[in-house]
């Protein structure tokens, strides 16, 4: 996983409950990701960040708020946990790379329950 | 809404075939094309990306790209057990956002 990291890999936690998980990385890369994954719907983009604190909304962004403070750091925020929100979550970097692409990098995943 | 569309799969191949994967998109303004795979309980891996018109190869891999018809398609060679993954396809909308497909499922049969 190229030099990215987040924390904690597993989480069971309860409704309206805050949660923040972490995405960390090595690369230096300017852009950063978060999605969530689930049956059915594929990956689905929750928010991004262009820069340090410079972030948008995503597709699925209710409920979730995020954060960066240093270029290697990503936070994802769940205000008040929900069910619905059970989901493996995936952080992502990407950058412009020699050809424009921005091929994106994931990291390992995070698996969240809430009950 | 702007899409990226996979057959959900199953798709199942012998041992030795070839595996084709394809995708369908709704921007015709997306510029690069993106194939990943994914294991089961895995994070999405990397294979390919590609963003001219025609063909890509990568050892096995072929990535094909028709922007006229707003097709992408993964093929791969001598497909083997180890193959058998979810195919993501992927593009993205002219700069560092990008659209994921639901996926693909394929089987390798031994």
């Amino acid at each position: 996983d190229a030099g990215i990291t987040q924390s904690p890999r597993h989480k069971v936690t309860e409704t309206g409950t805050p949660v923040t998980l972490r995405c960390h990385q090595t690369e230096n890369h300017r852009y950063m990701y978060w999605y969530r994954q689930d049956p059915g719907h594929g990956l689905r983009l929750i928010h991004y960040s262009y820069g340090v604190k410079d972030t948008d909304k995503g597709e699925v962004s209710d409920g979730y708020s995020v954060s960066r403070s240093k270029t290697e750091d990503f936070l994802l925020t769940l205000e008040s946990a929900t069910s619905s929100q059970t989901s493996v979550y995936f952080c992502a970097i990407s950058d412009a790379g020699d050809s424009s692409s921005y091929e994106q990098y994931f990291g390992p995943g995070t698996r969240l329950t809430v009950t | 809404q702007k899409e990226v569309e996979q057959n959900s799969g199953p798709l199942s191949v012998p041992e030795g075939a070839i595996a084709s994967l394809n995708c369908t998109y709704s921007d015709r303004g997306s510029q690069s094309f993106f194939w990943y795979r994914q294991y089961s309980g895995k994070s999405p891996e990397l294979i390919m990306f590609i963003y001219s018109n025609g063909d890509k190869e990568d050892g096995r891999f072929t990535a094909q790209l028709n922007k006229a018809s707003q097709y992408v398609s993964l093929l791969i060679r001598d497909s083997q057990p180890s193959d058998s993954a979810t195919y993501l396809c992927a593009g993205a909308l002219g700069g560092f956002k990008t659209i994921f497909g639901a996926g693909t499922r394929l089987f390798v049969k031994a």
